[in-house]
């Protein structure tokens, strides 16, 4: 079975820029979740959905960052514009809403920002 | 809200001596608890988990962990280390009734041969 997968792996962009990043969630998983990791602050939930639907966006820093789930099958977020300090490795993770609530993370996508 | 204490960002053990990695939680009510493992440049990877059934629970590669309410601890241990185990280990509690996890700030393994 296919992993959660998210791409790009890597990213490499400069201050200003819009940067988006994917996510695929394991079929038939209906909680998408985003984190972010880095050294100072470890791993920080920016925002999770259920069912397609944002339950709960505290984490995400500022207004920069938005998220969408348009489909059970896809998510995006969406830095714009990006800055230095969003630097960082970029997490997704899915699960089920009916299961005993382990999450199955991606690979992670290094955003770094000049 | 809950939250998660790992004692000791960093453990060090020699090849084949008992692993013991220390996590404590706080919660209002009777939690979801995880350990994760995170190998480089790689995703969190789950090891095992408690969900209220048994308080000893047996994980992958060899790693278990007791649930101890009187203690409100989760301790992952492996009985001999094995160089591949070298990774960073994360725990994690979760409220009953919400999707969410807490992560603790992680425990660096090294394995010395």
């Amino acid at each position: 079975d296919a992993g959660v997968i998210q791409s790009p792996r890597h990213e490499v962009t400069e201050m200003g820029q819009e940067v988006t990043l994917r996510c695929k969630p394991i079929s038939g998983h209906n909680s998408l979740f985003w984190y972010r990791q880095t050294m100072m602050r470890g791993l920080e939930l920016l925002i999770y959905f259920n069912n397609n639907v944002p339950i709960d966006d505290s984490g995400m820093p500022e207004d920069r960052f938005s998220a969408k789930m348009p489909n059970a099958s896809f998510s995006t977020l969406k830095i714009q514009p990006s800055e230095p300090r969003d630097s960082a490795v970029y997490f997704c993770a899915s699960s089920l809403v009916s299961g005993e609530y382990e999450q199955y993370f991606g690979p992670g996508t290094r955003l770094t920002v000049t | 809200a809950q939250s998660v204490t790992q004692l000791g960002s960093h453990v060090s053990v020699s090849e084949g001596a008992l692993v013991l990695l220390r996590c404590n939680y706080s919660s209002s009510v009777p939690p979801y608890l995880f350990w994760y493992v995170q190998y480089p440049n790689q995703g969190l990877q789950l090891l095992l988990k408690y969900t209220s059934a048994a308080t000893l629970v047996k994980g992958i590669n060899g790693f278990e962990a007791e649930f101890k309410k009187s203690e409100t601890s989760f301790h992952l241990t492996k009985p001999s280390a094995h160089m591949s185990d070298a990774a960073e280990y994360f725990c994690a509690v979760s409220k009953q009734r919400t999707r969410q996890l807490t992560f603790g700030s992680g425990t660096q393994l090294t394995v010395l041969p």
